[in-house]
């Protein structure tokens, strides 16, 4: 389970604040993910990156900022135009060409 | 757009019995299909994945099948243990590979009764 890391676990927002999610891995994968994680609504793409610099919106970007300045690690920002944000948030990176996706332990994000 | 389907939602059997779960994919170009396992609290977990030029593949208890042609996949548990008491997704890699992305279901949670 080692590699891939999130922090904080636990993360109490009041509305109207943003609020950034930490996430790194020492695998050396040039791809990461994050998902977010609702009761019934399995896990949702909210964006990707394949190599630094770059990156791209997956199916729940709004409200959502990410950047990619270094392999290791690929932050989300949660800002204050995303009208739900209380959930599971998981960070997950692959290897380029091969396909499995390692994840996170997740943060839990509560909007007070 | 990408779409993957699972089926149950909620799925109850007896220690011993045989759980399968079942997935539809929208995107005819799919080819890598993952489940995952997820314990309560804990990080999602690869138990076995299929490429689209497989029609079966097997690991002691666990088998997954494949149905290009209906666009189908499945998951097969044989000999449940209370251990397998777990939310099961299944995932679709879709666009032929272009990306490395995952299409998620909305997950099975499997109870084991003992």
């Amino acid at each position: 389970d080692g590699g891939i890391t999130q922090s904080p676990k636990y993360l109490f927002r009041k509305e109207g604040q943003n609020v950034t999610l930490s996430c790194e891995q020492n695998l050396n994968h040039d791809a990461m993910y994050w998902y977010r994680q609702d009761p019934g609504q399995g896990l949702r793409l909210i964006y990707y990156s394949q190599i630094v610099n770059d990156f791209q919106k997956g199916d729940i970007a709004e409200g959502y900022s990410v950047s990619r300045e270094k392999k290791e690690s690929f932050p989300l920002t949660v800002t204050s135009a995303q009208k739900n944000p209380t959930a599971f948030y998981l960070c997950a990176s692959s290897m380029t060409g091969v396909n499995e996706q390692f994840f996170g332990p997740g943060t839990r994000l509560t909007v007070l | 757009g990408e779409n993957v389907e699972q089926h149950p939602s909620t799925l109850s059997v007896q220690e011993g019995d045989s759980a399968v779960i079942k997935c539809t994919y929208s995107d005819s170009a799919s080819n890598y299909f993952p489940w995952y396992k997820q314990e309560l609290g804990k990080r999602p977990q690869l138990i076995i994945d299929i490429r689209s030029n497989v029609g079966e593949k097997k690991d002691q208890r666990i088998a997954v099948t494949l149905n290009k042609t209906a666009k189908h996949f499945s998951l097969h548990i044989t000999e449940t243990q209370p251990e397998d008491s777990a939310v099961y997704f299944c995932a679709a890699r879709p666009d032929g590979g272009a990306t490395n992305k995952l299409i998620f279901g909305t997950g099975t949670l499997l109870a084991v009764q003992p």
